[in-house]
C-alpha cells in the first residue's frame, strides 16, 4: 500500500530556532515529492517539489532534501518565526497509470513556534 | 496569476438545502480537482476533471455532484447532505492531469458545515 508517514505529529519550538521535519514513503512509482504549508482551515500552499534526481531544494528559509534510495525527505525551516506556525505536509505523487498521477498526502506534522 | 479563488470561503446548510461551491482559476490549468478535508486529516481527492471532462470519480455520493462549465470553472453541488458531510472543501488545478513534474495549486477551501 502506498503511504506517505511524516514525524514529528507535533512540534513546539521557540521563536529564532531552527527544525527539521521528516518524511517517509513507501509509494511507487514515485514521480515527485512536494512539502505543503497549511495555515488552519486554509488551503495548502507549496513549499517545494522535488524529483527523484533532485536531493536539495531550498526556497527562501525552507530547505527540503529527497534521497531516494532510502525514500526518506526532510523539511528543515531556519530562523523560525511565529507566522511559521502551520501543519506541513509531505505529499509524494504516484504513476497511478498511463499519464494519470495521483497525490499521496502525508498526515501532517504540526509545528507551533512560540515568542 | 497564480491564484485559484473558492467561493464561499465559509457556508451553513441544512440537510434539506441545495447549494453550490464555486472554484475559479486563470492560469489556463486544464486540471481540476475537488478535494475534502476533515479536521486534523489530510485531504481527501473526490474528483477529478481534465479538459472540462470528469476524469476521476473516487465513489463519491450522488449527493455531491461536481461540473466545469468551462476550462476555468469547477462548481460542486450539495444535495441533501449529512452532518458528517461538514468539512473543508479544497479545490485544486494543475497544468495537466498527468501531474508529473507540474506544480498544483490550492485553493483557501469552503468550510462547510451542515446542520
Amino acid at each position: 500500500k502506498n503511504q506517505v508517514e511524516q514525524s514529528p505529529q507535533s512540534l513546539i519550538i521557540l521563536e529564532g530556532k531552527n527544525c527539521t521535519l521528516q518524511c517517509n514513503y513507501t509509494v511507487s512509482p514515485f514521480s515527485n515529492l512536494r512539502w505543503y504549508k497549511q495555515d488552519t482551515g486554509r488551503g495548502p500552499v507549496s513549499l517545494t517539489i522535488m524529483t527523484f534526481s533532485e536531493n536539495t531544494k531550498s526556497n527562501g528559509r525552507y530547505t527540503a532534501t529527497l534521497d531516494a534510495d532510502t525514500k526518506q525527505s526532510s523539511l528543515h525551516i531556519t530562523a523560525s518565526q511565529l507566522s511559521d506556525s502551520a501543519s506541513y505536509i509531505c505529499v509524494v505523487s504516484v504513476n497511478s497509470g498511463g499519464s494519470n498521477y495521483k497525490l499521496t498526502f502525508g498526515k501532517g506534522t504540526l509545528l507551533t513556534v512560540n515568542p | 496569476d497564480t491564484e485559484v479563488t473558492q467561493t464561499p470561503k465559509h457556508l451553513v446548510m441544512g440537510m434539506t438545502n441545495k447549494k453550490s461551491l464555486k472554484c475559479e482559476q486563470h492560469m489556463g490549468h486544464r486540471a481540476m480537482y475537488w478535494y475534502k478535508q476533515k479536521a486534523k486529516k489530510p485531504p481527501e481527492l473526490m474528483f477529478v476533471y481534465s479538459y472540462e471532462k470528469l476524469s476521476i470519480n473516487e465513489s463519491v455520493p450522488s449527493r455531491f455532484s461536481p461540473e466545469c462549465p468551462n476550462s476555468s470553472l469547477l462548481n460542486l453541488h450539495l444535495h441533501a447532505l449529512q452532518p458528517e458531510d461538514s468539512a473543508l472543501y479544497l479545490c485544486a488545478s494543475s497544468r495537466g492531469q498527468g501531474f508529473m513534474n507540474t506544480e498544483a495549486f490550492f485553493g483557501q477551501g469552503t468550510r462547510l458545515t451542515v446542520v
